[in-house]
């Protein structure tokens, strides 16, 4: 597709489940980005990749998070046993190179209830 | 730490006069500057960037300003149109990663 792609839009989640958020970046986008944004916030960022190669994940909040890009494509963000405060909205971007602008998805919106 | 600052939670501005939103960092080793216009249920959308060795950066009714001596940057839209209303986040790039500021909702009114 012409842009980066998130799915689901939506999830609602009980606490304690394990979640799997998908993106797809654009086509040939070396870059991909992972960002959690709570309610009245900017994007935190939270790890981010160079084709397969997970560059950084210093922002992921806990060791219940983790993502990965096995292909250098397709992402995946998971987030096991989910707690209430990791609600927010999920935002994948991907970027031709690190550094320059970088396109967002439109996001999953997460609630834990 | 908020290394990416954005003070004005809001701003109103009446439809053909100046919107002037402000942003201020505090990592010199930013070297990428952008911003960034969000409608809600949609994703940030890019608007304008600038690089470190610029100190400004012009698209359109868009420009941006950089004053590194002051670790501060501003976007100018001019002149405000009604869809310009909507959040605006100024977003600065070290080693590829973006750190955010929290967003400044526009109003443009008739």
């Amino acid at each position: 597709g012409a842009g980066v792609s998130q799915s689901p839009r939506y999830k609602v989640a009980k606490r304690g489940q394990d979640v799997a958020l998908r993106c797809d970046p654009i086509s040939g986008h070396v870059s991909l980005f992972w960002y959690q944004q709570a309610l009245g916030q900017g994007p935190e960022f939270l790890t981010y990749f160079q084709n397969e190669a997970q560059l950084d994940k210093s922002g992921l909040p806990s060791d219940r998070f983790f993502a990965e890009r096995p292909e250098g494509s397709v992402s995946t963000l998971k987030i096991q046993r989910t707690q209430q405060e990791d609600s927010a909205v999920y935002l994948c971007a991907s970027s031709p190179t690190g550094g320059t602008e970088a396109f967002f998805g439109q996001g999953t919106r997460l609630t834990v209830v | 730490d908020q290394q990416v600052k954005q003070n004005s939670p809001s701003l109103s501005v009446q439809e053909g006069r100046i919107s002037i939103l402000n942003c201020d960092y505090t990592n010199s080793m930013f070297d990428y500057f952008l911003w960034y216009k969000k409608y809600p249920a949609e994703g940030p959308t890019f608007l304008i960037s600038i690089s470190s060795i610029k100190d400004k950066n012009e698209d359109g009714r868009f420009t941006v300003f950089l004053n590194k001596s002051a670790k501060h940057l501003s976007l100018h839209i001019v002149p405000s149109q009604p869809g310009d209303s909507a959040v605006y986040f100024c977003a600065a790039s070290s080693w590829g990663k973006l750190q955010f500021g929290a967003g400044t909702q526009v109003v443009v009114t008739p």
